[in-house]
């Protein structure tokens, strides 16, 4: 168990929907990166977040937006969701001591399996 | 942007066989990550490097900046070591995140 917890666990929901996808940190950690992992296209990272601003930002779609609170636990929201959407959507942290926190050992939450028909 | 190949892609052994893992990335890098992810879908981060060569139980990591590339290296391998392989490269800058290789598949067999 790596103290990250992501709900929900799975998700069905019909092209054209909005989901939120949850995730609170272990304790302590400030960081909180958002990756999706497809069949097509692997692992790919999303966003990430430290103490509540945005730190860095990969291949996110402009329909997927998240955000920090100030608890530090994130979420991902999903929008007017199509097909290819469908993906292992996973969470992780880092304590983010330094350098921004890419440069940390991240720890991984048990991911969110989203289907989208 | 950095590309990042890993070899093999599928790699099936025996059981107390020397496995080798590599990846080479394409640009300079600040950290490569190892990471593992089980059959039901799991990941858990096996080491971070930025130099040098670590180790931890049965497996050991190394990294050649010079020729940008990292080896995974599991000894006396066991079934339970049968998972997805990935590395991940942070290529520096700040703005950016990790860039992930599509990973090998090991499987080990009794």
């Amino acid at each position: 168990d790596s103290g990250v917890t992501q709900t929900p666990k799975h998700l069905i929901t019909a092209t054209g929907q909005r989901v939120t996808l949850r995730c609170s940190p272990r304790s302590g950690d400030l960081s909180v990166y958002w990756y999706q992992q497809s069949l097509d296209q692997g692992l790919q990272f999303l966003i990430q977040y430290y103490n509540g601003e945005e730190r860095a930002k990969g291949n996110i779609l402009e329909r997927f937006s998240a955000q920090q609170f100030p608890d530090l636990h994130s979420e991902l929201n999903l929008s007017s969701l199509e097909l290819g959407d469908s993906a292992l959507y996973f969470c992780a942290s880092s304590p983010t001591l330094r350098r921004g926190g890419l440069q940390e050992t991240q720890y991984f939450g048990p991911g969110t399996r989203l289907l989208v028909l | 942007k950095n590309e990042v190949e890993q070899s093999p892609q599928n790699l099936t052994a025996q059981e107390g066989e020397f496995i080798t893992i590599n990846c080479s990335y394409s640009v300079g890098i600040s950290a490569l990550h190892w990471l593992q992810q089980h059959p039901g879908g799991g990941i858990v981060s096996l080491f971070m490097l930025s130099s040098g060569k670590k180790k931890h139980g049965r497996l050991i990591a190394t990294i050649n900046i010079q020729e940008k590339h990292s080896s995974l290296h599991i000894t006396a391998s066991h079934p339970r070591d049968s998972a997805v392989y990935i590395c991940a490269v942070y290529s520096g800058g700040g703005a950016d995140g990790l860039t992930f290789g599509k990973g090998t598949h090991l499987i080990i067999q009794p």
